[in-house]
């Protein structure tokens, strides 16, 4: 089956620091793959949609400089929090579109949990 | 008005029980509907797919969706300890985008 998997499964860092969270499809190409956050409780919100080699597509209320998207290759995509700050704890979990699929195969990653002190 | 309503739970059941999940919705262009399982500190994983109306079943799991109703459900039959996860309902229109539900907390107990 399709693997996705999300580098680091957790990470603790100081406010004020920036944290890169990488996305690997494992075995199939995603032209597309998404952003989401997850609050303890909350349902899941998408934050952008990134497509290999262009730029990502932001939510409303999720600040692009903030939260850098990169989906540089059909395998990878990197989340890059600038400037943490506490607020920004969550769980953050990606997913994964085969090149040739559709809403139902959507593949998602573990999850990363960031915790900013 | 959030545009899928879910009751967070926690749900407690017996061993063996069925157990039944629902959410409802607000925007009649939903057309596909979705089941995901989430044991704690993991990423969804897909259980049920469902376009449009209808039934749909797989084993234990059975979905229903009613659009007229703006409902949709998930049936578990004869629950199991291992059933116990967060069960989230996704929505989507003719796009990539998924809109979840909270959640529902399950607790299936021997």
């Amino acid at each position: 089956g399709a693997v996705v998997s999300q580098h680091p499964s957790w990470v603790i860092c100081k406010s004020g620091t920036s944290v890169k969270i990488e996305c690997r499809s494992l075995d199939f190409q995603a032209t597309t793959m998404f952003w989401y956050r997850q609050f303890p409780k909350q349902s899941l919100m998408l934050m952008a949609t990134s497509n290999e080699g262009s730029k990502a597509t932001y939510e409303q209320g999720v600040e692009k400089d903030k939260f850098l998207i990169n989906h540089a290759s059909l395998t990878l995509s990197t989340l890059t929090v600038t400037s943490a700050h506490p607020e920004d704890s969550s769980f953050y979990i990606c997913s994964a579109m085969p090149a040739s699929g559709s809403t139902d195969t959507q593949y998602f990653g573990p999850g990363t949990r960031l915790t900013v002190l | 008005q959030k545009e899928v309503e879910q009751d967070p739970g926690p749900l407690s059941v017996p061993e063996g029980a069925i157990v039944s999940l629902n959410c409802t919705y607000s925007n009649s262009a939903f057309q596909y509907f979705m089941w995901y399982r989430q044991y704690s500190r993991k990423g969804p994983e897909l259980l049920m797919y469902t376009y449009s109306s209808g039934n749909k079943e797989d084993g234990r799991f059975t979905a229903q969706v009613d659009k007229s109703s703006k409902y949709i459900s998930l049936f578990i039959r004869d629950s199991q300890p291992s059933d116990s996860a967060t069960y989230l309902c996704a929505m989507s229109y003719n796009t990539d985008k998924l809109i979840f539900g909270t959640g529902t907390r399950l607790q299936v107990f021997p």
